[in-house]
């Protein structure tokens, strides 16, 4: 079964500081997978998906299939990236797998 | 502004009532996901309508069910309520290949 895991609840780093969200991901077929993010008071909303490989607000992801892993990457925390953080996995035809989440906090 | 809006934005009910959450898509939108998300988990997928058919439906129960109208917009009625629905409801529609998520309906189940 499909499953996504987000170790980490809590991730608290200092501004400037690099950042590593850990997903890993079990799903038997070739995956899609996706980060959202959802600031403070607003709605969830799609941050990026692995296959435009493309960098959003200086956030990366890379898919690893040999360790099943998409880990999202920014080398330096801004205060603003502060907010929770949702892998998923696309079963078929837009029906997200999502992961527990992780916090993100960055402190001046 | 995705455009993505839900109704009520807050709901109490008592265990064993019915209740209807409501969405409405963005326009030409013609699929819409409803996920249920617990207090500190991630969302997770209910079903899916695509056309006005369900087309997908997570680990839930009869008793949720769903309907999509004509006009892009969608309802989930959960019979029997149980304290363990509190959550928060979220609807996405989505076109192609991006959802785009509503703010939620908070239910609590007293």
């Amino acid at each position: 079964a499909q499953r996504v895991t987000q170790p980490e609840k809590l991730l608290s780093v200092f501004k400037g500081a690099p950042v590593e969200l850990k997903c890993n991901y079990s799903y038997s077929g070739s995956p899609e997978l996706f980060w959202y993010v959802q600031y403070s008071r607003q709605r969830l909303q799609l941050l990026l998906r692995h296959i435009s490989r493309e960098s959003i607000k200086g956030f990366t992801a890379d898919l690893n299939k040999g360790e099943t892993s998409f880990h999202l990457k920014k080398p330096f925390a801004q205060e603003e990236d502060s907010a929770m953080y949702y892998c998923a996995l696309n079963n078929a035809g837009n029906m997200l797998t999502f992961g527990g989440g992780t916090r993100l906090m960055v402190k001046p | 502004e995705t455009g993505v809006t839900q109704s009520p934005t807050h709901l109490i009910k008592t265990r064993g009532q019915q209740v209807t959450l409501r969405c409405s898509s963005q326009s030409g939108h013609n699929t819409v996901s409803w996920y249920q998300q617990a207090l500190g988990q991630g969302p997770q997928f209910i079903f899916q309508y695509y056309r006005e058919e369900e087309n997908g439906r997570g680990n839930f129960p009869p008793r949720f069910s769903g309907l999509q109208f004509p006009n892009y917009s969608s309802e989930l009625n959960v019979n029997a309520l149980e304290l363990d629905d509190s959550a928060l409801y979220l609807c996405a529609s989505s076109l192609e290949d991006t959802q785009y998520f509503g703010p939620g309906t908070r239910l609590t189940v007293l």
